[in-house]
């Protein structure tokens, strides 16, 4: 039982380039969610999905597209990245949707230069 | 809009000591009030939640947090600090159903031996 996998778990990019960051969970979870951490900004919520098929955006997702492939795999593409979007990335899945707790990938440390 | 206010940005206890760690929030409604802690280099890790019912909650590790609505906060306490909780701590208010969750900025324990 593996929880929440995250790949990969470092990238440098250069400004302009795209990427995606895998997640999967395998935990039979229905929401999954991926955010950023910034020093002293806390996580802020860059997109989200309650169930299989749906999608929404979170507190900061400009610069961001997301993907449900599946129940268990939700991905995070940067089209054409910044160095804005240096920063800590988590993949995260619950059972249901804010009632219950969250579990946590180990993260992906992205540099954009 | 929710919000949570996590007011200390680093909190020092010595080893063997009580720790409180503070947390208030803002939100309309009943709220599903949360704790994580974080190791570096690491995801987030769930330590315990607040739904309803007793006002103290008991969690992972020997930590609790006590739930006050009038003042509207959520403490995070351990009666016995270890160096091994030395950690960054984040208090998360939801509305439950398919509301998001919202994280306060975090706060850094240190625990000195």
């Amino acid at each position: 039982n593996a929880g929440v996998t995250q790949t990969p778990k470092f990238q440098v990019l250069k400004t302009g380039q795209s990427m995606t960051l895998q997640c999967a969970q395998d935990m039979n979870h229905n929401s999954m969610y991926w955010y950023r951490q910034d020093p002293g900004m806390g996580l802020r919520l860059i997109y989200y999905s309650a169930s299989e098929g749906t999608t929404d955006k979170g507190e900061v997702p400009n610069g961001y597209n997301v993907s449900r492939l599946n129940k268990r795999e939700f991905s995070l593409r940067l089209e054409s990245a910044a160095p804005s979007q240096t920063s800590v990335y988590f993949c995260a899945s619950s059972e249901g949707g804010g009632g219950y707790e969250q579990y946590f990938g180990p993260g992906t440390r992205l540099t954009v230069t | 809009a929710q919000s949570v206010a996590q007011p200390e940005d680093q909190v020092n206890v010595a080893e063997g000591n009580p720790l409180t760690v503070k947390c208030t929030y803002s939100v309309s409604g009943n709220p599903y009030l949360f704790w994580y802690v974080q190791y570096p280099n690491r995801g987030l890790q769930f330590l315990l939640k607040y739904i309803t019912g007793d006002n103290l909650v008991k969690g992972s590790y020997g930590f609790e947090a006590e739930f006050n609505k009038s003042q509207t906060s959520f403490h995070l306490k351990k009666p016995s600090a270890l160096v091994s909780d030395s950690a960054l701590y984040f208090c998360a208010v939801s509305l439950g159903g398919y509301q998001k969750v919202t994280f306060g900025t975090g706060t850094k324990l240190q625990v000195i031996p």
